[in-house]
């Protein structure tokens, strides 16, 4: 079971980027990282997954060091709407997919 | 709409009630999930399905808990004689079932409330 973790919260103010780094060192050799971002009274909701170097989508990208040992999500320019809980999520053959507490993000006017 | 659907959205009851929640996952998604999720934690997984068969119990599923997928296609959780301390979201995904990519398509959630 890879286990995964991540800060606990992190501040930010509109405008900038925010990095969220999970660190996963048990990540197997198949598995890809995932992850997800919760707003209160709603279902988490998948935002990016990766397997190495580089994903970018619409809404983040997904750094992924060649070791594959964690993985760092960055939000470019951050609104108030981003404020969310962001949880990584390795499978490692746990079909169980269990998330931690994830990280809270805030942001700030 | 084509996305995970959960009923009811809200659920307030008695302690000692039961209660049973329905999701209907997307459709052709093999597997099929239930977490838990209370204030300021990350969502617990409670049990899944691959088709209708139920394929791992967690340990916090007392037996209280069952939750039954036929024929693969919607499923239920149903908790008997709840018990204050059952009051949280409680959540359902689905995913295609493929190996090792860990997408999950989560509905919004049934929150139950036991007084």
């Amino acid at each position: 079971l890879a286990k995964t973790t991540q800060p606990i919260s992190m501040d930010s103010y509109e405008g900038q980027e925010v990095n969220i780094t999970c660190s996963h060192n048990n990540i197997a050799t198949n598995d890809y990282i995932t992850w997800y971002q919760q707003f209160p009274s709603q279902g988490p909701r998948f935002i990016i997954q990766g397997y190495k170097t580089k994903v970018t989508n619409e809404v983040a990208s997904l750094f992924i060091p060649a070791d594959r040992k964690s993985s760092t999500l960055s939000l470019p320019r951050v609104s108030l709407s981003d404020t969310a809980v962001y949880y990584c999520l390795v499978p490692s053959n746990d079909y169980k997919l269990s998330f931690g507490a994830g990280t809270t993000v805030t942001v700030r006017a | 709409d084509t996305g995970v659907s959960q009923d009811p959205r809200h659920k307030i009851t008695k302690r000692g009630q039961n209660v049973t929640f329905r999701c209907d996952p997307i459709s052709e998604h093999n597997r099929l999930y239930w977490y838990r999720q209370t204030l300021g934690q990350g969502p617990e997984f409670l049990t899944y399905f691959q088709n209708e068969a139920q394929l791992e119990k967690s340990r916090l599923l007392s037996d209280r808990f069952s939750a039954e997928r036929p024929k693969g296609s919607f499923s239920t959780l149903e908790i008997q004689r709840t018990e204050q301390g059952d009051s949280a979201m409680y959540l359902c995904a689905s995913s295609t079932g493929l190996d090792n990519t860990g997408e999950l398509f989560f509905g919004e959630g049934s929150r139950l409330t036991v007084l």
